[in-house]
């Protein structure tokens, strides 16, 4: 496997479900990122971990829980999600090398997420 | 709060160029990208711009940046049908570790 990888492809769950998704990267990068993309809406930045530890928390509720045991995996537990959860979820990483660097995010392909 | 503005269509002819535009609103922005997405798929990467440049050629794209305006573009030579995708603008602002994106162009090739 090469790249970012995010399983499952795609997710149908009921509102009291719980499920999770899961991103892999195989990059050797040390950043990993969560982005939801709604219809007609901009990507929005979920979730950011950097070397392991969460740097960034967008506001997102906390049915949205993410975990990063390491640096090449990046998991978001869901539970009593909502319809309105519905959408693509992505997952991206990057190489970190502080604040002058380039930032380059590479994506896996996403999770369709359909919540009924 | 950061601004990432896009139009949402664009319309091309097979073999003319496509120019895409954008424009932010966080002047401490330090790097501009341009991603494709195609059905079905991710984002793929494309290009990028460092704040400092005014431009960057990379085979058929070329990027502008106006960094008084703050407006890039991404303009597309002899666009073909394989272009056919949602192109986004994001930056990177001086603040938060991710990026800000616009909601996408929709670039659609005429026979």
């Amino acid at each position: 496997e090469t790249g970012v990888t995010q399983t499952p492809r795609h997710l149908v769950m009921g509102m009291t479900n719980k499920k999770s998704l899961k991103c892999e990267q195989h990059l050797g990068h040390n950043a990993m990122y969560w982005y939801k993309q709604s219809a007609k809406k901009p990507l929005e930045l979920m979730f950011v971990y950097n070397f392991k530890e969460q740097t960034e928390n967008n506001s997102v509720p906390s049915r949205f829980s993410p975990e990063c045991p390491n640096s090449s995996h990046l998991f978001l537990h869901l539970h009593t999600l909502q319809p309105e959860d519905s959408a693509l979820y992505l997952c991206a990483s990057s190489q970190d090398g502080g604040r002058s660097f380039s930032y380059e995010q590479y994506f896996g392909p996403g999770t369709r997420l359909t919540v009924t | 709060g950061e601004d990432v503005e896009q139009s949402l269509f664009l319309s091309v002819r097979e073999g003319d160029s496509s120019v895409i535009n954008c424009t932010y609103t966080d002047s401490s922005s330090t790097y501009l990208y341009w991603y494709k997405q195609e059905p079905g798929a991710g984002l793929q990467l494309l290009t990028y711009i460092f704040s400092n440049m005014d431009m960057k050629q990379d085979q058929r794209l070329t990027v502008l940046l106006n960094k008084k305006d703050k407006h890039l573009s991404l303009r597309i030579a002899d666009t073909q049908t394989g272009d056919s995708a949602i192109y986004f603008c994001a930056e990177k602002g001086g603040g938060a570790d991710g990026l800000t994106f616009g909601k996408g162009t929709h670039l659609i090739i005429q026979p």
